[in-house]
């Protein structure tokens, strides 16, 4: 089978830098994406990896190990309209996607 | 970017009728549709995988006759929840890929099913 941990809650201030951690085991690992969901909305696209190392978007960066079966999403210059939830998904074969169970993150004036 | 369009956004519905969902991919040819349900604070559970053409897959525990998804064309697949009752109400979501489009995955709007 597979499965995904991630922290349930993180709070932070404006300004702040955050990681969201995320481990997984699954089978036919292809790559590990990142997606933010505001409330009532539908998730939207932030980041993948298919390769170890960093990849750096704007504020936000996600980083993978394979060997360690690990990910995680950085989160710089905090502002409020990054309280949402993210979510790490695995990608398998057929595009096809596993969501971990979420992270909701409260950014605190 | 592909766009994926979902409807209806929001519906109630009587214990006991059936809802059909679409999901329409406006630019693109999909190939393949993902549907998924996400109940209040949780996270997007797949139910079912489309192949254009062909039934669709569902994943353990997703009672496929009482959630009909249908992929008859590239463009769009339809999902009826039929006999619903009160514990079908959920938030379902679609997501579509399609050749050339890489690792992203394209979700429509969601659907925020009622049943009372």
């Amino acid at each position: 089978g597979q499965s995904l941990e991630q922290p349930s809650e993180v709070t932070a201030v404006e300004g702040a830098i955050v990681q969201i951690n995320c481990t997984y085991q699954t089978s036919g690992f292809y790559g590990l994406s990142w997606y933010q969901q505001h409330d009532g909305g539908a998730p939207t696209f932030l980041s993948y990896n298919a390769l170890d190392g960093l990849e750096e978007t704007g504020r936000f960066s996600s980083f993978l190990s394979r060997s360690d079966s690990y990910g995680y999403l950085l989160l710089q210059e905090l502002q409020m309209k990054d309280s949402a939830s993210y979510f790490c998904a695995v990608s398998r074969r057929g595009q096809n996607f596993v969501f971990g169970p979420g992270t909701r993150l409260s950014v605190l004036p | 970017g592909a766009v994926v369009s979902q409807h209806p956004s929001r519906v109630i519905c009587k214990s006991g009728t059936s809802v059909k969902i679409e999901c329409r991919s406006l630019d693109f040819q999909a190939t393949t549709m993902f549907w998924y349900r996400q109940f209040p604070k949780q996270s997007l559970m797949l139910m079912a995988t489309s192949n254009e053409g062909s039934k669709a897959t569902y994943e353990q525990g997703v009672e496929k006759d009482k959630f009909l998804i249908n992929h008859a064309s590239l463009t769009l697949s339809t999902l009826t929840v039929t006999s619903a009752h009160p514990e079908d109400s959920s938030f379902y979501i679609c997501s579509a890929s399609g050749q050339g489009l890489g690792t992203e995955a394209f979700f429509g709007q969601g659907t925020r099913l009622t049943v009372v």
